[in-house]
């Protein structure tokens, strides 16, 4: 299995509500990391996982919170979330390889279209 | 703070022609990796290469290959016998990870359209 499902494909939520963006792997990846994507636009980096602990955490506006629950899934939970935080936001995973968080070959999912209203 | 740059937004190329797509960047770091991502119109990223700067040859996978020039401070793609399932964005992407520091940088990405 090499790859990374996220869920839900599409996303459209208020700027009072709580949701929450999945993803999953199950190719035994221990470093995993979430993307914001505006369109026409390269990916940024917003957060990375490594054995479950976050190692990265690209100064983030806090109403955005990740959680690694395990070593196949990670969450980000979304509250009070603002209109320009509507884009595309990928999910990926890479091996860690000599105990740094090496961007290793990484396996992106589909991303959630996430809009804000 | 490390720059990638690609100077062409847009780039098209006929079937089974050759491409080339650049990349430069800028660093002052003598180890670190360079990628190109591809991302289709359905979204989803794939890695298509990747180069490890301690290596001098040039990396190769299939139709893709790159020309690493290190001392120039450019990393371009070419395509070869480019096939329609090449349409997409093409991102160049650098890598630093040394100890208690990294950086993780995407250039602006060309689009790529390959005409039948």
């Amino acid at each position: 299995d090499t790859e990374v499902t996220q869920t839900p494909k599409h996303l459209v939520m208020g700027m009072t509500n709580k949701k929450s963006l999945k993803c999953e792997q199950h190719m035994g990846h221990r470093a995993m990391y979430w993307y914001k994507q505006k369109a026409k636009k390269p990916p940024e980096l917003m957060f990375v996982y490594s054995y479950e602990k976050l190692s990265i955490n690209e100064s983030v506006p806090s109403r955005f919170s990740p959680e690694c629950p395990n070593s196949s899934l990670l969450n980000l939970h979304l509250h009070a979330l603002q209109p320009e935080d509507s884009a595309l936001y990928l999910c990926a995973s890479s091996q860690v390889a000599g105990g740094h968080t090496v961007f290793n070959e990484q396996f992106f999912g589909p991303g959630t279209r996430l809009t804000v209203l | 703070a490390q720059t990638v740059t690609q100077s062409q937004p847009e780039m098209s190329v006929q079937e089974a022609e050759t491409v080339t797509l650049s990349c430069t960047y800028d660093t002052s770091e003598s180890n670190y990796y360079l990628f190109w991502y591809k991302q289709p119109p359905s979204r989803q990223m794939i890695l298509v290469i990747r180069q490890e700067a301690y290596k001098q040859q040039n990396a190769t996978e299939n139709r893709f290959s790159v020309n690493f020039q290190k001392a120039a401070k450019s990393f371009s793609l070419k395509i070869s016998d480019s096939q329609l399932g090449d349409t997409a964005m093409y991102f160049c992407a650098f890598l630093y990870s040394g100890a208690g520091s990294y950086q993780l940088t995407f250039g602006k990405g060309t689009k790529l359209s390959v005409i039948p």
